[in-house]
């Protein structure tokens, strides 16, 4: 079976400090993966996703940034955090083609920028 | 999109009841829908889904209505538990799109 793995679980950040959030995906291959915040009550915001190795497509200009440098690892980047990147960062995976119909979560990572 | 920023709306629903979530999609080709469930500190859970080819679909305790031609779909909880507390999004797909569009989100607050 397919599992999602994000960490780590929780990071507090000073403003202006680097950030390195991982996903990896156990049990597929060739999957898209997706990276998404979340805002504390409300809904979800795609940033970025990618369909294949070195494939990115961002969804929304920010200070944030997203690397596949393996089929199944994803990392979400940025080289100095905002106060507004605080947030709950989720990843998820799909098949691809046809099977990019369903996406599934990872646990999450708690970001707080103070 | 613009309901990421939106307060989510809170349905309270006395144990044991049922439930009916609602959401209005937005996009008339759409062909396959899904509702998710969070539960608070964790990532969303699939529940059910449905294709467009269908009107209705059932799970275990969940049942799934889709209305294509006023784009309304409902997710509906029989005999509601405190463990079904959670937020619940419901979402869209065009055939072959690589993304999904994610609804706005309800509450759903199980009263004792």
């Amino acid at each position: 079976s397919q599992t999602i793995h994000q960490w780590p679980a929780t990071l507090v950040q000073p403003v202006g400090s680097p950030l390195s959030l991982e996903c990896t995906v156990e049990g597929t291959s060739n999957p898209n993966l997706y990276w998404y915040r979340q805002a504390a009550g409300r809904g979800l915001q795609l940033l970025f996703y990618s369909v294949g190795i070195g494939q990115i497509s961002s969804e929304v200009p920010q200070n944030l940034s997203a690397s596949r440098p393996q089929d199944r690892q994803f990392i979400l980047s940025s080289k100095k955090l905002l106060l507004s990147d605080s947030g709950f960062y989720l990843c998820a995976w799909s098949g691809s083609g046809a099977a990019a119909e369903t996406q599934y979560f990872g646990p999450g990572t708690r970001l707080l920028v103070l | 999109g613009e309901s990421v920023g939106l307060h989510l709306p809170t349905l309270s629903v006395q144990e044991g009841d049922n439930s009916i979530i609602n959401c209005a999609y937005s996009n008339s080709a759409s062909d396959y829908f899904i509702w998710y469930k969070q539960e608070s500190g964790k990532g969303p859970q699939f529940i059910i889904d449905i294709r467009s080819n269908m009107d209705k679909r059932q799970g275990q305790r969940v049942t799934v209505l889709l209305n294509k031609t006023v784009k309304h779909l409902s997710l509906q909880i029989a005999a509601t538990q405190p463990g079904d507390s959670a937020v619940y999004f419901c979402a869209e797909n065009h055939r072959r799109d690589d993304k999904i569009i994610f609804g706005k989100g309800t509450r759903l607050h199980i009263l004792p």
